[in-house]
């Protein structure tokens, strides 16, 4: 079975801090997301990779950068988290069709 | 106007209840489409493909009209483990390439 395995479960971090969060897939898998959902608003892609070293911006990539340096590892960051970044945030890798989601990391930035 | 479009719900239903979500899509270049299923904070994942012949697994019947630009999903004789939110997603292409999730619809089913 493909695994997606995000670094946390839940985040508590302060307004300004730098916040970076991890995730990893075993399956080799080309193309990798990042989303966050929310209440309302579903889910909404910030970042994507279909390859290492190259990223595209999703619908709402204001305020997070983003990592690909090997395959398996897609890494999102908040330069300087703000308390509208709370969230839960979800990682997804894809290989043709199907995404394969990450058991999500709840974020709080209090 | 949102490139998915689902129902909002909530939907409420016995058990043993037969419903139907249905979700629309803007962008005629769409190629694939799935339903995902969410239960509660837990991660989305993969609950069928939609094929534009329409397919069957067990209770779920997924369809695709691509004239009108929806897909649907029916679920027969609800169990209450059929209880969780159902995502719509859209492809636009089946390589690199973003995927577009409906806000989901939520389903209870009670006893």
């Amino acid at each position: 079975d493909v695994k997606v395995t995000q670094s946390s479960r839940y985040l508590v971090k302060r307004t300004g801090e730098k916040v970076f969060l991890e995730c990893v897939q075993d399956m080799d898998h080309e193309n990798m997301f990042w989303y966050r959902q929310d209440p309302g608003l579903g889910l909404r892609l910030i970042y994507f990779s279909y390859d290492v070293k190259m990223k595209e911006k999703g619908d709402i990539p204001e305020g997070y950068s983003v990592s690909r340096e090997k395959k398996e590892r897609f890494s999102l960051i908040l330069e300087s988290a703000s308390t509208n970044q709370t969230s839960m945030y979800l990682c997804a890798s894809r290989l043709d069709t199907e995404a394969f989601f990450g058991q999500g990391t709840r974020l709080t930035v209090v | 106007r949102k490139e998915v479009e689902q129902d909002p719900g909530p939907f409420n239903v016995p058990e043993g209840a037969t419903v139907a979500f249905n979700c629309t899509y803007s962008n005629s270049a769409s190629q694939s489409f799935f339903w995902y299923r969410q239960d509660c904070r837990k991660e989305p994942k993969l609950l069928m493909s939609v094929y534009s012949s329409g397919n069957e697994d067990g209770r779920f019947t997924a369809q695709l009209n691509r004239a009108s630009q929806y897909i649907s999903l029916l679920i027969r004789d609800s169990k209450l483990s059929d209880s969780a939110t159902y995502l719509c997603v859209v492809f636009r292409n089946t390589n690199a390439g973003k995927s577009t999730f409906g806000d989901g619809t939520t389903l209870t089913v009670k006893p």
